[in-house]
């Protein structure tokens, strides 16, 4: 069992928005602002798309947001696109280790 | 921009010890800013961080897997190294290798291309 809760799907059709949660605890996501989400296409390595719960890595096209409330946080993409279908993965600090959450798959309808 | 390549068996036998190592290229490992890590996943699963390393030998392991991990660095041959001993079929996984800052910074990039560790007798 995953130590950050994601839903198993998300699914949009072009243009739409769609949202990702990612629920921890107070001694994670709720603790820290220093959450992360990750892209991964099949039998890729992760990539890195948002650190510290809102900011954007260099190159992530600006329809994907993150922000958090309490112990759970979200990351959005507005405006799908056909490229956005992924398996998406959020990552916190946990004091002194890193946790992830178990991965949602986005599928572009 | 520092790259990182994992290398190792890719078959281990239950109850023996799992060793991969990661080299990086493209930058040095005596870099103050980073820490090194490792981080796998399971055939169909999530991600799972194992543990990471500075380039002084600190360390930090997942509380899961603490008993049966050891990270070590050489850093004269910019690579850091994972052993993971008594391995059952649970530890089939993709192994990856990857940077990120000090903590709590929380952002792992690059990441290596990943290696398949299959246990099986």
């Amino acid at each position: 069992q995953s130590a950050l809760t994601q839903p198993p799907s998300a699914s949009g059709s072009p243009g739409q928005s769609v949202t990702i949660s990612c629920t921890g605890t107070s001694s994670d996501v709720g603790g820290y602002n220093y959450v992360s989400w990750y892209q991964q296409n099949p039998g890729k390595a992760p990539k890195i798309m948002i650190y510290e719960v809102t900011k954007k890595s260099s190159g992530v096209p600006d329809r994907f947001s993150g922000s958090k409330s309490g112990n759970t946080a979200s990351l959005t993409v507005s405006g799908l696109q056909a490229e956005d279908e992924a398996d998406y993965y959020c990552s916190s600090y946990a004091g002194s280790n890193w946790v992830f959450g178990g991965g949602t798959k986005l599928t572009v309808l | 921009q520092s790259q990182l390549q994992e290398s190792g068996p890719g078959l281990v036998k239950p109850s023996e010890t799992l060793s991969l190592t990661c080299t990086v290229s493209g930058g040095s490992m005596n870099n103050r800013a980073y820490y090194w890590g490792w981080i796998r996943q399971a055939p169909g699963k999530g991600l799972e961080w194992i543990g990471s390393i500075y380039y002084s030998g600190n360390t930090y392991y997942s509380p899961s897997l603490k008993s049966r991990v050891t990270i070590s660095v050489d850093t004269s041959k910019n690579q850091f190294s994972l052993n993971l001993s008594s391995v059952t079929a649970a530890d089939t996984a993709v192994y990856y290798c990857a940077r990120h800052p000090l903590p709590p910074s929380n952002w792992f990039d690059p990441w290596g291309q990943g290696t398949l560790v299959t246990v099986s007798s």
